[in-house]
């Protein structure tokens, strides 16, 4: 069965520091691997995926996430924070078995302090 | 992309009730996904909804109580049945990019649901 674990609950970063978020996934056969957003009282936007390529995946906001396929990685990241991405962010894998079903990860909290 | 929309944004309704949720988008699409996310919490899929077929369903959710209706390519709906203070939660339509499954997915703005 697939999976993803996101081992932070919260991640906390001055503004202007790089941040990274954690993911692992768990998936037999290619991933497919996402990253969405949730801003406070707001629906779900997508940030950035992997399907295949480059393993450095460029997304919107100037975050970039890394595909690691030795650690089956796919962390999260941003060369400087701004207090303006303060939100909750999903890792997220498809793959096809079975059917292609997202599964979520728990989500990580970012709080970036001015 | 696609824009999602879902009435109503929120309710308070009383145990034993029903409310059904409705979700819009502005393209037609094969595929359409109801979860459920407790807020602040990550996101749990209620069923898989195709236009012309009965939905799919993941375990821990029955058709009796969550029906769900797919009339055309634009439109589904979420019965939320004989609710309890435990179906207190946000529901989220959503939609496969360019009707995809390999692409990411779009969400609507949620229902933000409260059973007294």
């Amino acid at each position: 069965a697939q999976s993803v674990a996101q081992p932070e609950d919260q991640v906390n970063v001055a503004e202007g520091n790089p941040l990274t978020v954690k993911c692992t996934y768990s998936v037999s056969g290619n991933p497919y691997l996402f990253w969405y957003v949730q801003y406070p009282n707001r629906g779900l936007q997508f940030l950035l995926k992997y399907i295949t390529g480059d393993n450095l995946v460029k997304g919107s906001y100037g975050f970039e996430a890394e595909f690691n396929k030795s650690q089956t990685s796919f962390h999260l990241k941003k060369p400087s924070a701004l207090v303006s991405d303060s939100a909750l962010y999903f890792c997220a894998v498809r793959a096809n078995t079975g059917g292609f079903k997202t599964i979520f990860g728990a989500g990580t909290r970012l709080f970036v302090k001015a | 992309s696609a824009v999602i929309s879902q009435k109503p944004s929120r309710d308070i309704c009383q145990r034993g009730t029903s409310l059904t949720i409705q979700c819009q988008v502005d393209s037609q699409v094969t595929m359409m996904f109801w979860y459920r996310q407790q807020p602040g919490q990550s996101l749990t899929l209620i069923a898989t909804a195709n236009q012309g077929s009965e939905a799919t369903y993941e375990s821990g959710f029955v058709i009796d109580k969550f029906p769900i209706s797919r009339p055309n390519l634009t439109f589904s709906t979420l019965t939320v049945s004989n609710m309890s203070p435990e179906d207190s939660s946000i529901y989220l339509c959503s939609v496969d990019s360019g009707g995809s499954s390999y692409n990411e997915q779009f969400f609507g703005p949620g229902t933000r649901l409260t059973v007294l």
